[in-house]
């Protein structure tokens, strides 16, 4: 079985302030590790993804993530918080032989002027 | 290039009232898949089609059906639509079923029964 836990379903920042968004998977096999953003009213889009090659992910929009095996973690990061981040979040988990994302419920950053 | 499509983008039903909710996608990927999202719950995946000829039961298909009319497009149809139903649909595709396969979104129906 496969599960994400995503801690916190609104975290707010200030423009120029550090983004941390957290994730935490449970997987019985070695998982592959995705984030994907939903600006409102919008479809879902890949943000970066964890396939086992490294575990510094970085992705699009000066995000990345960490893969650490020991915390089942892979929380998603941002130096610098711009207002156009202001956006739900989703970190989904897939596990090797499975077909299926498993989602976690979503965490909504809000973005302070 | 469009990507994944998704007709209509709202819709109002009387409970009972069946529909189709159309879904294509211009990537010549042979996976395609239905996800509902409701508030608090993220994606839950109700059915999936690994390739053209098949379809597979997700995590909550009670209500649904679907068809992979052929490699681009996949519908979900809700025969008696009930007010659980209500809910924001997406369809997804990926090249392939690979579990490391990145998934692309269609940009959602948002359906209300009443």
């Amino acid at each position: 079985a496969q599960s994400v836990t995503q801690l916190g379903s609104h975290v707010s920042v200030s423009e120029g302030a550090l983004v941390l968004l957290r994730c935490n998977y449970s997987s019985s096999v070695p998982p592959y590790l995705f984030w994907y953003v939903q600006y409102p009213n919008q479809g879902l889009q890949l943000l970066l993804k964890y396939t086992s090659a490294a575990t510094l992910v970085k992705g699009i929009n000066g995000f990345e993530a960490e893969f650490k095996k020991s915390e089942t973690s892979f929380h998603l990061t941002k130096p610098s918080a711009h207002m156009s981040d202001a956006a739900e979040y989703f970190c989904a988990v897939s596990a090797a032989g499975r077909r299926a994302l498993t989602f976690g419920s979503g965490t909504r950053l809000q973005v302070q002027p | 290039n469009a990507g994944v499509t998704q007709t209509p983008k709202f819709q109002v039903l009387k409970t009972g009232q069946s529909m189709t909710l159309q879904c294509a996608q211009d990537m010549n990927h042979n996976s395609m898949y239905w996800y509902r999202q409701d508030p608090g719950m993220g994606l839950r995946l109700i059915y999936y089609s690994a390739s053209e000829g098949t379809t597979d039961k997700g995590e909550v298909p009670n209500g649904y059906n679907v068809s992979r009319l052929n490699k681009r497009e996949f519908s979900l149809r809700l025969e008696s639509a009930a007010p659980s139903q209500t809910s924001v649909y997406f369809c997804a595709s990926s090249p392939s079923s690979g579990s490391s396969d990145t998934q692309y979104f269609g940009p959602g129906t948002r359906l209300t029964v009443l």
